[in-house]
């Protein structure tokens, strides 16, 4: 039961350009959602979040929207550049779950210069 | 400030053997988790431990997987015995105090069962 979808394996954007990484969820009481970066051979880390009660947090270069009736989230980043170039997590926390974060798959970004 | 540190880094054994894994959280962390990534997928959570307690360790396959966290400070993950399945990457992640805070991940160790 795949309760955290990136249905996007991949993503090649060029530099300079919009980068749009998408996650899909399956549960209403997800509270928290979060963006982890991963390089190769490092542990993720984190990049940004929100709150289910929000729809919309930056930080910089990088947006994250969400549509609580769509049950999707979104990591924009503006503009992408080559050392954006990683795989992105989108997980998700149950309320009251002790921080137990759910993983989607990943989706590997290429930036190309 | 030191993060979180794993070791080994890279292990390779033959099936039905054991192996285990370090873990040395950020210092003052009380919470620490174990995920297991498997090629292709996102980390999936093994066990959660708040300072020496057990959590959650819901998703950990008991038959054959313990992990222990004895002084709340650094923990060990074994398998034992191990099959060609459990090749992975085992993360580390350790946070302030759970729930709401940020993980932070360790580089993490890639074993390898043939």
């Amino acid at each position: 039961d795949q309760q955290v979808k990136q249905n996007s394996p991949s993503l090649s954007v060029q530099e300079g350009r919009i980068s749009i990484l998408n996650c899909d969820y399956t549960n209403s009481m997800f509270d928290y959602f979060l963006w982890y970066k991963k390089y190769p051979a490092e542990g993720p880390t984190f990049l940004i979040s929100i709150s289910s009660i929000k729809d919309k947090n930056e930080d910089g270069r990088f947006t994250v929207f969400l549509n609580k009736s769509a049950k999707h989230l979104s990591l924009h980043i503006v503009p992408s550049q080559p050392g954006d170039s990683a795989v992105y997590f989108c997980a998700a926390r149950l309320d009251n779950q002790g921080g137990k974060l759910i993983f989607g798959q990943g989706t590997e970004l290429s930036v190309k210069p | 400030e030191a993060g979180v540190a794993q070791s080994p880094r890279y292990k390779i054994i033959e099936k039905r053997q054991s192996v285990a894994f370090w873990c040395n959280p950020i210092s003052g962390h009380a919470t620490l988790y174990w995920y297991q990534q498997i090629l292709g997928q996102g980390p999936k959570l093994l066990i959660q431990f708040q300072n020496n307690g057990v959590v959650d360790d819901s998703q950990l396959p008991k038959d054959r997987f313990s992990a222990e966290r004895l002084k709340g400070v650094d923990s060990t993950l074994k398998i034992q015995p191990a099959k060609l399945e459990d090749s992975a990457v085992y993360l580390c992640a350790s946070g302030i105090s759970g729930d709401t805070d940020t993980q932070y991940f360790g580089p993490g160790t890639r074993l390898t069962v043939l």
